[in-house]
C-alpha cells in the first residue's frame, strides 16, 4: 500500500513570490490535512480538506490557502512569501474520521 | 484551547526500556498518536490507540492510555541506537485536528 506522497521535497524561493506544494493521500483516504513545522512553534495545523471541501482552519493568514481534487490529491499555495514562512510542511492523509493519520515525507521551504 | 504536554528529553543505554509519557486536556479525545521524527525527515507514523482502549502491544511498543487522568505512555523495550529520534504525541478530539505536544528526544547511549 503506497504511503502519502509530498512533492517536491526542497523548495528555495524568494520573498514576494508564491509557492505550491502537492499531496497524494493513501489510496481510499478522502481527508487530506496540512500542518507548519518550525523550531519556534512547533507542529501546528494549516487546514484539512474532505471530499474536496474544506473542512477545518487553523489560524494563517490569507496568504495560505489550499485545494482538493476529485481523485483526494490536495495540493497548499502561498503567496506573497515571507522569510517567516521557511519551514517544514508536512501532510497527512487519513479516513476523516481521525482513524490512520498517516503523514508524508514533507516539503522543506526555504524562502530567502 | 486543548493541550498536549510532554517532557523534552530522555536518555537511556542500549538494550534498556524507554518510557515516554504525555498528558492532555481533551475531554472528547478519541485517537492518542505516537510519532517518529528523524533528523531531515517528516513524522513516521508508530502506533495509535482508541479512547476507549487501556492498552495496545505491537511488537517492541507499548502504549498505555489512563483516561482517567489524562495520560498516555509509549514504552519501547530493548531500546536500540536506532530508536534515536524526536517522539511526538497527539490527541485527535472534537477539534477535528491532531493536536500536538512539544516532542521528547530520546537519546539512546550505546
Amino acid at each position: 500500500k503506497a504511503g502519502v506522497t509530498q512533492t517536491p521535497r526542497y523548495l528555495i524561493k524568494t520573498r514576494g513570490q508564491q509557492v505550491t506544494l502537492s499531496c497524494s493521500p493513501i489510496s481510499g483516504h478522502r481527508s487530506v490535512s496540512w500542518y507548519q513545522q518550525t523550531p519556534g512553534q512547533g507542529l501546528q495545523f494549516l487546514f484539512e480538506y474532505f471530499s474536496e471541501t474544506q473542512r477545518n482552519k487553523g489560524n494563517f493568514p490569507g496568504r495560505f490557502s489550499g485545494r482538493q481534487f476529485s481523485n483526494s490529491r490536495s495540493e497548499m499555495n502561498v503567496s506573497t512569501l515571507e522569510l517567516g514562512d521557511s519551514a517544514l510542511y508536512l501532510c497527512a492523509s487519513s479516513t476523516g474520521t481521525g482513524d490512520g493519520y498517516t503523514f508524508g515525507s514533507g516539503t522543506r521551504l526555504t524562502v530567502v | 484551547g486543548e493541550d498536549v504536554e510532554q517532557s523534552l528529553f530522555l536518555s537511556v543505554r542500549e538494550g534498556d526500556s524507554s518510557v515516554i509519557n504525555c498528558t492532555y486536556t481533551d475531554s472528547s479525545s478519541t485517537y492518542l498518536y505516537w510519532y517518529k521524527q528523524e533528523p531531515g525527515a517528516g513524522l513516521q507514523l508508530l502506533t495509535y490507540i482508541f479512547s476507549n482502549m487501556d492498552m495496545k502491544q505491537d511488537q517492541r511498543l507499548t502504549v498505555l492510555l489512563n483516561k482517567k487522568d489524562k495520560h498516555l505512555s509509549l514504552r519501547i523495550a530493548d531500546t536500540q541506537t536506532g530508536d534515536s529520534a524526536i517522539y511526538f504525541c497527539a490527541d485527535f478530539g472534537n477539534t477535528g485536528k491532531l493536536i500536538f505536544g512539544q516532542g521528547t528526544t530520546l537519546q539512546v547511549k550505546p
